[in-house]
């Protein structure tokens, strides 16, 4: 089975910090996605990464930025949280191009004080 | 608005069927996916059916598609108190070549005795 693991499943940071999170995938897949979710708004894209190196802004990319060093690792940076950034982030994989499933970590919930 | 819609809650009693809805725009869309997010977790592919067929069994979940309306379903039949989660439904478009899905707002399920 695909697993996709989140390194934290609750975060609580201060205004202004630089916070990490990070998701590691096992299966070798080429895409990896970090979207958030917040009651009503269903799931928004944040950025997403087709290979190592890359990224791509996804639909709400202001205020964070991605780091993908190794394949499978995607990291998602605040650069200076602000608590309209709490919420809950979930991270996602699938392999290849074209229509392929993602599959999600158990997601982290990050608050900010 | 949504590119993908569904409406935002259902009850059901135990043992009755439950039938969620959704519309989706991209009639290019090659793969549309049922999702399901239980409370405090990440999202579980549930099943998935290509756009080429009307309809898809697996088990209690039936799928069905209508591609000229652009309607998409998930009927589960004998529905149980651990069926009550958020489901998602989500299209892959066929323009994007880098596996990003269009995701719903998510319909609440709620399981009564």
């Amino acid at each position: 089975d695909v697993k996709v693991t989140q390194s934290s499943r609750y975060l609580v940071k201060r205004t202004g910090e630089k916070v990490f999170l990070e998701c590691v995938q096992d299966m070798d897949h080429e895409n990896m996605f970090w979207y958030r979710q917040d009651p009503g708004l269903g799931l928004r894209l944040i950025y997403f990464s087709y290979d190592v190196k890359m990224k791509e802004k996804g639909d709400i990319p202001e205020g964070y930025s991605v780091s993908r060093e190794k394949k499978e690792r995607f990291s998602l940076i605040l650069e200076s949280a602000s608590t309209n950034q709490t919420s809950m982030y979930l991270c996602a994989s699938s392999h290849g191009q074209g229509a392929q499933p993602q599959h999600f970590g158990d997601g982290t919930r990050l608050s900010i004080l | 608005g949504e590119d993908v819609e569904q409406s935002l809650f259902l009850s059901v009693r135990e043992g009755d069927s439950s039938v969620i809805n959704c519309t989706y725009t991209d009639s290019s869309s090659t793969y549309l996916y049922w999702y399901k997010q239980e409370p405090g977790a990440g999202l579980q592919l549930l099943t998935y059916i290509f756009s080429n067929m009307d309809m898809k069994q697996d088990q209690r979940l039936t799928v069905l598609l209508n591609k000229k309306d652009k309607h998409l379903s998930l009927r589960i039949a004998d529905t149980q108190t651990g069926d009550s989660a958020i489901y998602f439904c989500a299209e892959s478009p066929q323009t994007d070549s880098w596996g990003k899905l269009q995701f719903g707002a998510g319909t609440q399920v709620v399981v009564t005795p």
